[in-house]
């Protein structure tokens, strides 16, 4: 019953590094989301993928980029990390399509705690 | 852009009722959701209403509509301290769009 999992849970990185984050969901969706969770900001999305093989910006996409690596997965990477990505992400999927007008139900993964120094 | 917005705390004695509220700008929304996140865990789904309903009721929780004023609330009957939590709002119609959450505390 493992529905969305990201990996790692807490990463401390410097500025300038880079990293990825992982997220794979074992219910066969077909969009996947990836959300930033700021103090007093709620989520804000910054890609999604409609389906495989596609990816699209969302609100805050700057200094991001993302690989649909196949259904299951969807990766985060930060190229040159800086403090304002410090954040809590989170990667959610739905069965419908974000392009189907209604995407049903979002399910989220547990987040991963990112600071950077 | 949209916007979706809700107060930031709302504290409450346990056994009272607990009325979330949110507003959207989106004319055009058809599904708003509530989510809940508990501590240092992701977001579950509580709850979503249709546009073409103006109240939904699931056990404690109830979901009002007002579409013309664009305003959703979610009102907790008898309010647990289990029920401590940040709870969203959403609007996931066009531009998956989600407040900035409402941290509800419940004193004992």
């Amino acid at each position: 019953n493992a529905g969305v999992t990201q990996t790692p849970k807490f990463q401390v990185l410097k500025t300038g590094q880079s990293m990825t984050l992982q997220c794979a969901q074992d219910m066969n969706h077909n969009s996947m989301y990836w959300y930033r969770q700021d103090p007093g900001m709620g989520l804000r999305l910054i890609y999604y993928s409609a389906s495989e093989g596609t990816t699209d910006k969302g609100e805050v996409p700057n200094g991001y980029n993302v690989s649909r690596l196949n259904k299951r997965e969807f990766s985060l990477r930060l190229e040159s990390a800086a403090p304002s990505q410090t954040s809590v992400y989170f990667c959610a999927s739905s069965e419908a399509g974000i392009l189907a007008y209604h995407t049903g139900e979002l399910f989220f993964g547990e987040g991963s705690r990112l600071t950077v120094l | 852009g949209e916007d979706v917005e809700q107060s930031l705390f709302l504290s409450v004695r346990e056994g009272d009722s607990s009325v979330i509220n949110c507003t959207y700008t989106d004319s055009s929304s058809t599904y708003l959701y509530w989510y809940k996140q508990e501590p240092g865990a992701g977001l579950q789904l509580l709850t979503y209403i249709f546009s073409n309903m103006d109240m939904k009721q699931d056990q404690r929780l109830t979901v009002l509509l007002n579409k013309k004023d664009k305003h959703l609330s979610l009102r907790i009957a008898d309010t647990q301290t289990g029920d401590s939590a940040i709870y969203f709002c959403a609007d996931l119609s066009n531009d998956m769009r989600f407040g900035a959450g409402t941290r509800l505390t419940v004193k004992p």
